[in-house]
């Protein structure tokens, strides 16, 4: 299982970019960088996933570094409805996602 | 896109009672879904791993008596909470996915039980 760290919380401003970090030093060479999103009360949310190159959907960046230890999610103009528990975790293929505290960001008007 | 489907959203059952969760995969088969719980200001914690047609493999620490599972089809496995206590009370969540290696796992919308 891959183990990550992130920043408890953060802050963003409205309609600004919201950048993520993670720390995922012991991910497998054959483990995609995950991350999902929590809103209150609510099963998490799939937002992108990578295993070597950058992501880009309608939801998000992924930024993967070479050495694949970090990643940074972009939300390139948060919303406040983008005010959640955001989680990066590893993983391959049918096997169950280990998931750590997250961070908390917060969307300011 | 893909979507798994958990029933009911939020249970309220009397100490000693059992409560069902049900978890449905809708346009897809999964062979193997995944039941985690998250209590308050917590993360989600995996509690086991549901196979079709075999036996759940349960996390340590996790009661494979208590938290009975069934994996009866390719669509549906259910979570049993049996005798629940108080301190059952607790998010419960599942989740699935496709069976190819660059694929993601979808979650339920998560069942909240809450034992008096």
């Amino acid at each position: 299982d891959a183990k990550t760290t992130q920043p408890p919380s953060m802050d963003c401003a409205e309609g600004r970019a919201a950048n993520l970090p993670c720390n995922h030093s012991t991910i497998s060479g054959n483990e995609y960088v995950y991350w999902y999103r929590q809103i209150h009360s609510q099963g998490p949310q799939y937002i992108i996933h990578g295993l070597k190159n950058n992501e880009t959907n309608e939801m998000a960046s992924l930024i993967i570094t070479e050495d694949r230890k970090s990643s940074t999610l972009i939300l390139p103009h948060a919303t406040l409805r983008d005010t959640a528990v955001y989680y990066c975790t590893g993983g391959s293929g049918n096997t169950p996602l280990v998931f750590g505290k997250g961070t908390r960001l917060s969307v300011i008007a | 896109g893909a979507v798994v489907s958990q029933h009911p959203s939020r249970v309220i059952c009397k100490s000693g009672t059992s409560v069902k969760i049900e978890c449905r995969s809708l346009d897809f088969q999964a062979t193997t879904m995944f039941w985690y719980r998250q209590f308050p200001k917590q993360s989600l914690m995996l509690m086991a791993t549901s196979n079709e047609g075999s036996k759940a493999t349960y996390e340590q620490g996790v009661e494979k008596d208590k938290f009975l599972i069934n994996h009866a089809s390719l669509t549906l496995s259910t979570l049993t909470v049996t005798s629940a206590h108080p301190e059952d009370s607790s998010f419960y969540i599942c989740s699935a996915g496709r069976s190819a290696t660059n694929e993601k796992l979808f979650f339920g919308s998560g069942t909240q039980l809450s034992v008096l």
